[in-house]
């Protein structure tokens, strides 16, 4: 079955330094998203993004953080200038949306450590 | 503001019990209910309700939406220790495609 892949599975950055976290949607899905979970918390949707633009971003997602599909295959997370509450697990997402209504399928995460 | 609330929080039941998990919502322009088990790492997709009243089923597990009232249940039935985890409610919207998550319902299966 096809299944959605992250990586890095763990990430150690320092405080400051920006970070890429990268994904691999299924292949003929339209809708891809990205949320966080930090320890402990409930899962926290951050963005979504539907025909080469973001459709929704929450309040999480702010002048920091910026998504890309710079390829046919690839969904990007940047965190620009981390900070230490940005330590969560990310996870990404892709469903084939619109019409279709078929539920999201969630890759195994990065784990995001700042130091 | 979007809202979710999953009772209970935890749950320790015996295995071959059955159980029955809660969610209720609060969305804007709600299109689904979705379910999801999570275990050490991703959510894992269990069901997607869309109409009310209409039970879906895998298996042990089934689901049920009500509109009307906002809310869903998740039922287990002779569980398993392979079914302890959290499980996750998230209603979607129209348009974005958004889940909101609630904060889950620990469930642990003792054998």
């Amino acid at each position: 079955e096809p299944e959605v892949t992250q990586t890095p599975s763990h990430q150690v950055t320092q405080m400051g330094q920006e970070v890429i976290l990268r994904c691999v949607p299924i292949s003929n899905h339209l809708y891809f998203y990205w949320y966080r979970q930090i320890l402990g918390q409930k899962v926290e949707f951050l963005v979504s993004f539907y025909n080469n633009e973001i459709s929704e971003k929450s309040e999480i997602f702010d002048d920091q953080f910026s998504v890309e599909r710079p390829d046919g295959s690839n969904f990007t997370l940047k965190i620009r200038s981390t900070k230490l509450e940005d330590s969560a697990m990310y996870f990404c997402a892709s469903s084939h949306g619109g019409s279709s209504n078929q539920p999201q399928h969630f890759g195994d995460g990065t784990r995001l450590s700042i130091l | 503001e979007d809202k979710v609330v999953q009772s209970p929080l935890s749950l320790v039941v015996h295995e071959g019990d059955t159980v029955t998990l809660n969610c209720s919502y609060e969305v804007t322009n709600f299109r689904s209910l979705l379910w999801y088990k999570q275990e050490k790492k991703a959510p894992t997709f269990l069901f997607m309700l869309t109409s009310s009243g209409i039970e879906k089923k895998s298996g042990r597990l089934s689901s049920i939406l009500d509109k009307k009232e906002l809310s869903s249940i998740l039922n287990i039935t002779a569980t398993q220790t392979g079914d302890s985890a959290i499980y996750l409610c998230a209603p979607s919207n129209f348009g974005n495609e958004k889940l909101t998550f609630g904060t889950g319902t620990r469930l642990t299966i003792i054998p």
